[in-house]
């Protein structure tokens, strides 16, 4: 079984450029988050979707910004690139949230750069 | 606002030592706790995931416990070996916040042979 994917592995962009970045969910998954992992500062928080609503959002600017397709696909973009938006960016998925909380499964990230 | 620590940062063994990572959250409330494994560069690999009314959970050499009401997680890891040289996350899921994960900082580790 195909496990969390990301596209690209790598983007290099400039500042004040956006960036798209991409993830699809485990097969039967509808939950997907965000994570970011900058040097220094750990994994944080970003985003989180399920049946295709945002549920939770973490502490980033609204140039944080992103969305679920009908196929549990999730797209997070990011406008206006700063600097110290260079990073690590993890996608998780899970299964739907049961009021439980749900094991969630990490893919290899995207890492990217802003010159 | 949940927050997760982790001790110690790094650690250093030979092979074959057993070994004992250590988690604490300010907030009890939690759905679930989840440790992960982080190759350098690379994404998380979940080791284990321990319900909120559980106490442990164990897979192979790795053993979690989870005692909730004073924010205290575990990781043991028996026989240690090379291929366990990586930062272990811990995580929690809950607290003020459903859903999302809070991170703790890591322990690097380093098994020499």
């Amino acid at each position: 079984e195909a496990g969390v994917t990301q596209s690209p592995t790598h983007l290099i962009k400039t500042r004040g450029q956006q960036a798209t970045l991409r993830c699809s969910p485990i097969s039967g998954h509808t939950s997907v988050y965000w994570y970011q992992q900058a040097l220094g500062l750990g994994l944080q928080f970003l985003l989180w979707y399920d049946e295709g609503e945002e549920r939770n959002r973490g502490n980033f600017p609204p140039r944080f910004s992103g969305r679920q397709f009908p196929n549990y696909s999730s797209e997070l973009n990011v406008n206006a690139l700063e600097l110290e938006d260079s990073a690590l960016y993890l996608c998780a998925s899970s299964l739907s949230w049961t009021g439980l909380g749900n094991e969630q499964f990490f893919g290899p990230g995207t890492r990217l750069t802003v010159l | 606002k949940q927050e997760v620590t982790q001790i110690p940062a790094a650690l250093s063994v030979p092979e074959g030592e057993n070994l004992v990572l250590n988690c604490s959250f300010t907030d009890s409330a939690i759905y679930n706790l989840q440790w992960f494994r982080q190759d350098p560069g690379k994404g998380l690999t979940s080791l284990l995931l321990i319900q909120s009314s559980q106490r442990e959970q164990t897979s192979g050499r790795l053993n979690a416990s989870l005692d909730k009401s004073s924010g205290r997680s575990t990781l043991y890891i028996a026989a240690s070996q090379p291929g366990d040289s990586a930062t272990y996350l811990c995580a929690v899921n809950g607290g003020t916040s459903y859903g999302k994960l809070t991170f703790g900082q890591g322990t690097i580790l380093t098994v020499h042979p």
